[in-house]
């Protein structure tokens, strides 16, 4: 058990559908993160919540849509995908920004499929 | 730009080998290193971390070493199981209001009987 939970594990969508990815932290962390991890490529981070306050988005594509409600849950939803959007997302969390002394804590991911 | 190179991508060795993994960074200005160790279906967990002044940290057969000169970090695997199958991350972080997180791609290690 990693303190931080994602739901589903593995997802199959069709490129019409909508769905969402949840996240829930035990750990009492300030800072919640989405990563995408496709094959033999480094992680990239897609957005960053702090105190639930939305403070770093990288460029992401409108159609994944993150939602905060609280320090404890993080949401991705997602609609209108394409096949390339089919990766390992991955929910990290961390007492405050990442320092010495707060690492990112990782879920163990939705394994997403869009076909 | 800031970046982190793996190598090599991908090894397989014999149970109770010893093995070594690469990581070579161009991260400005320098915060820290950290190792992850990825199982298959899993999230990265932290292995080791080091700073500027550290060179060598250990977490049982696990020896990660810091050469901030040449930008490089090792780690070391010794005596290795079939459970240390996995992927190895390297994460260097650049030192800004916050740390600033970059990812490496990974190698990814196979134990074999």
């Amino acid at each position: 058990e990693t303190g931080v939970t994602q739901t589903p594990r593995h997802l199959v969508m069709g490129m019409t559908n909508k769905k969402s990815l949840k996240c829930e932290q035990h750990l009492g962390h300030n800072a919640m993160y989405w990563y995408k991890q496709s094959a033999k490529k480094p992680l990239e981070l897609m957005f960053v919540y702090s105190l639930e306050e939305r403070v770093e988005n990288n460029s992401v594509p409108s159609r994944f849509s993150p939602e905060c409600p609280n320090s404890s849950h993080l949401f991705l939803h997602l609609h209108t995908l394409q096949p390339e959007d089919s990766a390992l997302y991955l929910c990290a969390s961390s007492p405050g920004r990442p320092s010495y002394n707060s690492p990112l804590h990782f879920g163990n991911g939705t394994r997403l499929t869009v076909t | 730009k800031n970046q982190v190179e793996q190598s090599p991508q991908s090894l397989i060795i014999l149970e109770g080998k010893n093995c070594t993994l690469q990581c070579n960074y161009t991260v400005s200005p320098f915060s820290n290193l950290r190792w992850y160790k990825q199982d298959t279906g899993r999230g990265p967990v932290s292995l080791t971390i080091m700073t500027f002044s550290e060179n060598t940290k250990s977490n049982g057969r696990y020896t990660a070493t810091l050469d901030a000169d040449t930008k490089q970090s090792s780690l070391h695997i010794t005596a290795s199981q079939l459970s240390d199958s996995a992927s190895y991350i390297c994460v260097v972080s650049a030192k800004t209001s916050y740390d600033k997180v970059i990812f490496g791609p990974g190698t990814s290690l196979s134990v074999i009987p």
